[in-house]
């Protein structure tokens, strides 16, 4: 099975700021990586897919790349809806969600 | 509009069974793969189970295999999820997903969850 691991499991960040979160693969998984944000009580919401396509609706302040089996959300600027868990998720087989990331406000 | 509502969460008693249904609507629901994700409480979200639109190809993760089983009425635009041998480590809220199946493979709306309790 494919794992997928998240990083940090936590930060804190301030409104403005640049923010990174990684998800590292344990095999290859071409572009088949998805980002979710989830806000507490809600159900999660779908940002990126193909590991650095925006899915509609979306702001452009949120972008996703890929590095081999290395991928990273960016939020180029931190705004205050923006404070949420972030989840990566593999679907090149099956599916698997990475921990999380919790963004707090600094 | 995409819209999906969850039912049939439950208290319910270690080894019981319990079947959730999620109703669809604002898409055609039998050209989309279905998808179940739970989270345990204070916990990250774990894929479940999927279906593909004609029910001919279901996939389960590895703890629920042999007792959780999908399963889906094009007719009737619902999914559901039939849980057996429930244990503690399936107390979760449940979700059910859209799933993009053209390409790629992910979840594209959700429904806003129903609350399973395994305790005695």
């Amino acid at each position: 099975d494919i794992q997928m691991t998240q990083s940090p499991s936590s930060l804190s960040a301030s409104v403005g700021d640049r923010v990174t979160i990684t998800c590292r693969a344990s095999q290859i998984i071409s572009s088949y990586l998805n980002w979710y944000q989830q806000k507490p009580g809600k159900a999660p919401k779908l940002l990126i897919y193909a590991a650095s396509t925006l899915q509609s609706g979306v702001p452009s302040r949120f972008s996703g790349a890929r590095s081999g089996t290395d991928f990273s959300l960016t939020i180029s600027s931190l705004q205050p809806e923006d404070f949420a868990t972030y989840y990566c998720q593999q679907s090149y087989d099956k599916w698997t969600f990475g921990q999380g990331t919790k963004v707090e406000i600094k | 509009e995409v819209l999906l509502v969850e039912s049939g969460g439950d208290l319910v008693q270690p080894g019981g069974s319990l079947r959730l249904s999620c109703a669809a609507s604002g898409f055609i629901f039998s050209s989309s793969w279905m998808s179940w994700v739970r989270q345990a409480p204070g916990k990250g979200l774990e894929w479940v189970a999927s279906i593909k639109q004609d029910g001919g190809e279901k996939y389960y993760v590895d703890s629920v295999k042999g007792r959780f089983a999908i399963s889906r009425d094009n007719a009737k635009s619902s999914l559901y999820l039939q849980m057996n041998s429930l244990g503690a480590e399936d107390t979760a809220v449940y979700y059910c997903a859209t799933v993009y199946g053209a390409a790629w493979y992910y979840f594209d709306s959700w429904g806003q969850g129903t609350l399973v309790t395994v305790s005695s």
